[in-house]
């Protein structure tokens, strides 16, 4: 059974438009995270979310929004798609009150092309 | 999280052992230090993690410095699958938790038949 799992794995959309990634986790993890990868592999965190607590990475442009319907769901929803946009997108999940010793789980990742 | 500094790649045969160094010499008392790796076209996985003792789990080990001030994940007997990007991080344990982790460039390990 997958732990973390994300849709769709690819997604290609042209400039401008508004798409969403979708995120679940099995584990019964409190807190998930959405990362992003660009071409040169920098892995960075965007997001963290912990029982309606967002913490956001200031660099992260308001064009992204991560959603929660509930605990076990995180997704990422982007709007007015810009070319820079393009990266793999990982969801990640942990134990928030495990604290600097928490490991994190990661998704498969979502490769975005925007053209 | 406190910087550290990781070789950027580095090269080993196959069943041979591995150790991949790390440098945190800013390290706080609070901080645990963890590896990570990501295997090609894979999210990252978490591989270990330690305070002040040496550690082993079944996938590697980690030695830390007395001073905390480094540490070395071993692979004891490396094999193809092994090749990837590994991380090492510092995590505080002061703080909230929820926070992200910060990734560096960590280090490409290749790994010859």
């Amino acid at each position: 059974d997958t732990a973390v799992s994300q849709t769709p794995k690819y997604l290609v959309t042209q400039m401008g438009n508004d798409k969403s990634i979708k995120c679940e986790q099995n584990l019964g993890h409190d807190t998930m995270y959405w990362y992003k990868q660009d071409s040169k592999k920098f892995l960075k965190i965007m997001f963290s979310y912990n029982n309606k607590e967002l913490i956001i990475n200031e660099t992260v442009p308001n064009r992204f929004s991560p959603k929660s319907p509930d605990k076990a769901h995180l997704n990422l929803h982007i709007n007015s798609l810009e070319l820079g946009d393009s990266a793999v997108y990982f969801c990640a999940s942990s134990h928030r009150l495990r604290q600097g010793y928490n490991e994190q789980f990661f998704g498969p990742g979502t490769r975005l092309t925007v053209l | 999280d406190a910087k550290t500094t990781q070789p950027n790649s580095m090269e080993s045969n196959e069943e041979e052992p591995v150790h991949l160094p790390c440098n945190h010499s800013t390290i706080s008392g609070t901080d645990y230090i963890h590896w990570y790796r990501q295997l090609p076209s894979q999210g990252p996985e978490y591989v270990i993690h330690g305070l002040t003792s040496n550690v082993n789990n079944r996938m590697a080990s980690l030695a830390i410095a007395e001073d905390r001030k480094s540490s070395t994940l071993i692979l004891h007997r490396a094999t193809l699958r092994d090749a990837a990007v590994y991380y090492c991080i510092l995590r505080d344990a002061s703080g909230g938790g929820a926070d992200g982790l910060t990734f560096g460039k960590g280090t490409h390990l290749i790994i010859q038949p």
